[in-house]
């Protein structure tokens, strides 16, 4: 079957850092996104990793490892505004025509950035 | 530039009643979808097009309707509202639906719906 699986909740200090670990099973791959979505809100797009190896983009950083089926999504210099929670997706091949590859979508990790 | 815009924003519905949501965006995206996202179930498909005057099943599309037949608009309708449709309903637009970044789906600010 096609799984991603990601902790439910976590909880960090103001100014540290945290990892987000996302696994995923799915019969194909054709990249992952890591989304933020604050409560009420919409998600917001983060990050996309389509080759294995580290991808940094300001406090945020995504690694992929495509042989492990394994991503996390790493925050430093935890602000009190990344309280949210943080949706892993894996870009799957879905049969229908067209080509239209399928996002298979984690139920997101809530993480809460106390002072 | 607004990006992807949904009205309404809420929305309190009896049951057997319909209703069309709206979506537009102005990106020029070829692909839309609809997207329902609930507590403990995560965002699931409902529908999505591929383009003006497609339209395409996602993994939960019964009770609901979509049409796309302007490019930048996207209609979810739903014909006899149930208490199992209320949610908070998405709609999002990505470029293409392949391999690259230019993949990406962009997200609209959500309509929450009740039925009562």
């Amino acid at each position: 079957g096609q799984n991603i699986d990601q902790p439910t909740e976590m909880t960090a200090t103001e100014g540290a850092i945290v990892q987000i670990n996302c696994t995923y099973q799915t019969s194909g791959f054709n990249g992952l996104f890591w989304y933020q979505q604050h409560a009420g809100e919409a998600p917001t797009f983060l990050s996309y990793n389509v080759l294995d190896g580290l991808e940094e983009k300001g406090r945020f950083s995504s690694f992929l490892s495509r042989s492990k089926g394994y991503s996390y999504l790493l925050l430093k210099e935890l602000q009190m505004k990344d309280s949210a929670s943080y949706l892993c997706a894996v870009r799957d091949k879905g049969p229908d025509a067209g080509n239209n590859r399928k996002l298979i979508w984690g139920l997101g990790t809530s993480l809460a950035v106390n002072p | 530039n607004a990006g992807v815009t949904q009205t309404p924003k809420f929305r309190v519905l009896k049951t057997g009643q319909s209703m069309t949501l709206l979506c537009a965006q102005d990106m020029n995206h070829e692909y839309m979808y609809w997207y329902r996202q609930d507590p403990g179930m995560g965002l699931r498909l409902i529908h999505y097009s591929v383009g003006e005057g497609t339209t395409a099943k996602g993994e939960v599309p019964d009770g609901y309707n979509v049409s796309r037949l302007k490019k930048q608009n996207f209609l979810l309708g739903l014909e006899s509202a149930a208490p199992s449709q209320t949610s908070v309903y998405f709609c999002a637009s990505s470029e293409h639906a392949g391999t690259s970044l230019a993949d990406t789906q962009y997200f609209g600010p959500g309509t929450r719906l009740t039925v009562l």
